[in-house]
């Protein structure tokens, strides 16, 4: 079967660094992404790796490792506004998108 | 402003009756999405559609519905609500056939009672 694994909640400290972990194991894979979602609202895309490596995109960066189907999202100089769930999705070999439960990040002054 | 709407926003429905969520996108996506969103699960496709005039069964289909029959309307009906389809549901679009990324509607809370 497919599966998407990560922490369900974890506690950060603001402005520091924090690095959620996702791996998966799905049919085939095309491209890993990385989605926010605030209590109450839809989720907003963060980030994209189809290739193995870091992608930087101001305070957030994800990694992948396609031969470790792992992938982790790392946060830095944290701030109240990330607190949020963060999601893991997997696109499969047709394509769909496989979902991680979340991991919910609660950030404290 | 651009992008997907959804309503209603929030529903209570008993249990039966008959509902049909609405999603309309201004993007000109070619792909929509419906999902579900429960308590510690994942986002659950529900349906999809790749281009008007057709679509798919996601990974959750039973007891909902969907039609495409433009580029932008992409309608959920749930014929006979039970109260197992209590959820959030998202409505979604991409271009490029899902191969980027998803843009998401606001959502619409659905209680069935």
């Amino acid at each position: 079967g497919q599966n998407i694994d990560q922490p369900t909640e974890m506690t950060a400290t603001e402005g520091a660094i924090v690095q959620i972990n996702c791996t998966y194991q799905t049919s085939g894979f095309n491209g890993l992404f990385w989605y926010q979602q605030h209590a109450g609202e839809a989720p907003t895309f963060l980030s994209y790796n189809v290739l193995d490596g870091l992608e930087e995109k101001g305070r957030f960066s994800s990694f992948l490792s396609r031969s470790k189907g792992y992938s982790y999202l790392l946060l830095k100089e944290l701030q109240m506004k990330d607190s949020a769930s963060y999601l893991c999705a997997v696109q499969d070999s047709n394509y769909q998108l496989i979902w991680g439960a979340g991991t919910k990040l609660i950030i404290k002054p | 402003i651009a992008g997907i709407t959804q309503a209603p926003t929030s529903q209570i429905l008993a249990a039966g009756r008959r509902m049909t969520l609405r999603c309309t996108q201004d993007m000109r996506h070619n792909a929509m999405y419906w999902y579900r969103q429960d308590l510690g699960l994942g986002l659950r496709l529900i349906h999809y559609s790749n281009t008007a005039g057709t679509t798919g069964k996601g990974e959750v289909p039973d007891g909902y519905s969907v039609s495409r029959a433009n580029t932008d309307d992409f309608p959920l009906t749930l014929a006979s609500a039970v109260p197992s389809q209590t959820s959030v549901y998202f409505c979604a679009s991409s271009d490029f056939g899902g191969a980027g990324e998803l843009f998401f509607g606001e959502g619409s809370r659905l209680t069935v009672l």
